[in-house]
């Protein structure tokens, strides 16, 4: 069964430091791994893609990797601002599924 | 881009009543819409996925008597909360695949069962 772990469940940083968020599954057989954010009460935004084939993706401060074969992922946030305070969420797309299996999570907070 | 609208955001129902949440894919048809459920600071628990025009399969220990879904078109899913307790607070959230976009979610309902 595949199980999707996220560390650090909670990080608390000043405005402007690069932050790194971790990601490992356990079962790599996968399809794609996402990152997502969801803001207190709301759905999720989709921040980045990663295909099994791929190694990383980049959007704007947001850079995602992707290590299948060690089951890990990481999502780096460049020079952090409030607006980034949210939850994060890593999710992987687990062969010959339609479905989604999403990490435990990490709530961010970043101060001014 | 793909746009998947949630409504209620948010009820409150007495024990005993149903609440229907809908989720309905708006520019786009979803043959496969999937519902979530997450409580207070924890990660989303897929409670079933639903296909258009057929059976939804139930993810293991959720009760498809409990949670009826209903996607009886390609832009509408239906999840029933039947004989709702409080325990059943919490927060469900939508999510519909597309071929072209990938998965789009919904806001999200909060319940509340008093």
């Amino acid at each position: 069964k595949q199980e999707v772990t996220q560390i650090p469940a909670a990080l608390s940083v000043p405005e402007g430091e690069n932050l790194v968020l971790n990601c490992s599954f356990t079962d790599s057989a996968i399809y794609n791994l996402q990152w997502f954010r969801q803001d207190p009460g709301k759905g999720l935004t989709s921040l980045l893609l990663i295909q099994s084939s791929q190694r990383e993706q980049t959007s704007g401060r947001l850079n995602a990797s992707l290590d299948k074969s060690s089951g890990r992922s990481t999502l780096y946030i460049a020079a952090s601002q409030p607006g980034d305070s949210a939850t994060y969420l890593c999710a992987v797309s687990p062969y010959n599924t339609d479905k989604l299996i999403f990490g435990t999570g990490t709530r961010l907070q970043v101060f001014p | 881009g793909a746009v998947v609208s949630q409504h209620p955001s948010r009820v409150i129902c007495k024990s005993g009543t149903s609440v229907k949440i809908e989720c309905r894919s708006l520019d786009f048809q979803a043959t496969t819409m999937f519902w979530y459920r997450q409580f207070p600071k924890q990660s989303l628990m897929l409670m079933a996925t639903s296909n258009e025009g057929s059976k939804a399969t139930y993810e293991q220990g959720v009760e498809k008597d409990k949670f009826l879904i209903n996607h009886a078109s390609l832009t509408l899913s239906t999840l029933t909360v039947t004989s709702a307790h409080p325990e059943d607070s919490s927060f469900y959230i939508c999510s519909a695949l597309w071929a072209s976009y990938g998965y789009t979610f919904g806001s999200g309902t909060r319940l509340t069962v008093v």
